[in-house]
């Protein structure tokens, strides 16, 4: 069946480490999205892209990156990570023309 | 204000009663609506795309109110599975991204 995972499902880091969560769907989907939940603030966008080698930046994107070299995988780089990036990360994939999102299982991420 | 907003809850009702809680959302041109479902510490997970003439699955109907700008979940014979925080997710017309709300938590007692 097809689908969508991440991983790692749980990390800890120190902070200044550079973090990558990696996210990979095999419905052969254009459109990937990363989204962080945090209590209070529900879910946001950090980073999109809509086909390989585009990517666009969200409403959270300082201190994140993202590059689409394929159709499968939309990794997720923290260049120097703080604490406030302490959150549950999850990865996200659509359709073209729908607007229906499916999304992995999540990153439960703690920066120390 | 939020663009889309939710009453947080939580909604603590019996097994076998009818709940229902609305969302609102702020920009008048939004296109497309969905409520999804999202258990403690899971994934959020589609439950319904909202039509503009309300539809049904199951125990579930969603409702669409452009006039008033809202949106409502209806849950009837509530089971103990339904325990959970539904999302209230809109898409804005001048762009394919969507803006989730907060969430209503829902729990159902036996």
């Amino acid at each position: 069946d097809a689908e969508i995972t991440q991983s790692p499902r749980h990390k800890i880091t120190e902070t200044g480490r550079q973090v990558t969560l990696a996210c990979h769907q095999t419905w052969n989907h254009n459109n990937m999205f990363w989204y962080r939940q945090d209590l209070g603030h529900g879910l946001r966008l950090i980073h999109y892209s809509y086909g390989v080698h585009d990517t666009n930046k969200g409403e959270v994107s300082d201190g994140y990156s993202v590059s689409r070299s394929n159709t499968e995988d939309l990794p997720l780089t923290l260049e120097s990570a703080a604490s406030s990036q302490t959150s549950v990360y999850f990865c996200a994939s659509r359709q073209d023309q729908r607007y229906e999102q499916y999304f992995g299982p999540g990153t439960r991420l703690t920066v120390t | 204000r939020k663009e889309v907003e939710q009453d947080p809850g939580p909604f603590n009702v019996p097994e076998g009663a009818t709940v229902a809680f609305n969302c609102t959302y702020s920009n008048s041109a939004s296109q497309s609506f969905f409520w999804y479902r999202q258990d403690c510490r899971k994934e959020p997970k589609l439950l319904m795309s909202v039509y503009s003439s309300g539809n049904e699955d199951g125990r579930f109907t969603a409702q669409l109110n452009r006039a008033s700008q809202y949106i409502s979940l209806l849950i009837r014979d509530s089971k103990l599975s339904d325990s959970a925080t539904y999302l209230c997710v809109v898409r804005r017309s001048s762009a394919s991204k969507i803006i989730f709300g907060s969430g209503t938590r829902l729990s159902i007692r036996p």
